[in-house]
């Protein structure tokens, strides 16, 4: 069964300041690895995904994340955050090899950004 | 760029009553979802649709509830018989075709704003 952690309910950061939200996995195969970022009464926006290639990837806003197979993790980062950055993210994970499975999300992390 | 619409917003109804939610999904997309999220708790899965069938379904998706494509376009959930415990936010996600030489290709799932049940 697949599975994602969340391990921080919050994150708090100074703006300017980098960030990190957490997130660890569990697939019966390889993973694909998203990232949505929830706004105050909004739906899920995508942010980024990892499907194969370089574990590094690039998505908007300016984050980024690391697929780290030995650690089964895929942080959430940002070199420098923003006020507007506070928001809801979900982590969320699919296994390659499983059809139309749907995605199986993390019970999300609240990041607030002090100015 | 397109997206994916749900409507209404926030419906209100009373126990017992019928809601039906609908989803215009972006148009080339081949798989759809419902998701459905309680205030303050995770995004959960509902169903998954594919080519006129589900293909997945949850434990949550008992017989009170039911998915259709009725004209190519829309994608609705009904609830027949709402409870307390459905109030929540509900939202649809589609996703196109990836796989074969590009297996990174429309992977993601695309989800509407939501619309936001509840149930008195």
């Amino acid at each position: 069964a697949q599975s994602v952690a969340q391990p921080e309910d919050q994150v708090n950061v100074a703006e300017g300041n980098p960030l990190t939200v957490k997130c660890t996995y569990s697939v019966s195969g390889n993973p694909y690895l998203f990232w949505y970022v929830q706004y105050p009464n909004r739906g899920l926006q995508f942010l980024l995904k990892y499907i194969t290639g370089d574990n590094l990837v690039k998505g908007s806003y300016g984050f980024e994340a690391e697929f780290n197979k030995s650690q089964t993790s895929f942080h959430l980062k940002k070199p420098s955050a923003l006020v507007s950055d506070s928001a809801l993210y979900f982590c969320a994970v699919r296994d390659i090899h499983s059809g139309n499975t749907p995605l199986v999300f993390g019970k999300g992390t609240r990041l607030s950004v002090i100015a | 760029e397109p997206e994916v619409t749900q409507t209404p917003s926030h419906q209100v109804t009373q126990m017992g009553q019928e809601v039906i939610l609908r989803c215009v999904p972006i148009s080339n997309h081949l798989y759809f979802y419902w998701y459905r999220q309680i205030l303050g708790q995770k995004v959960e899965f509902l169903v998954s649709f594919y080519n006129n069938e589900i293909s997945e379904k949850s434990e949550i998706f008992d017989d009170q509830f039911s998915v259709e494509r009725p004209d190519g376009s829309n994608f609705t959930l009904k609830i027949r018989s709402t409870k307390l415990e459905d109030s929540a936010m509900y939202f649809c996600a589609s996703r196109g075709f990836g796989g074969g030489r590009n297996p990174a290709a429309s992977n993601e799932q695309f989800f509407g704003p939501g619309t936001r049940l509840t149930v008195l």
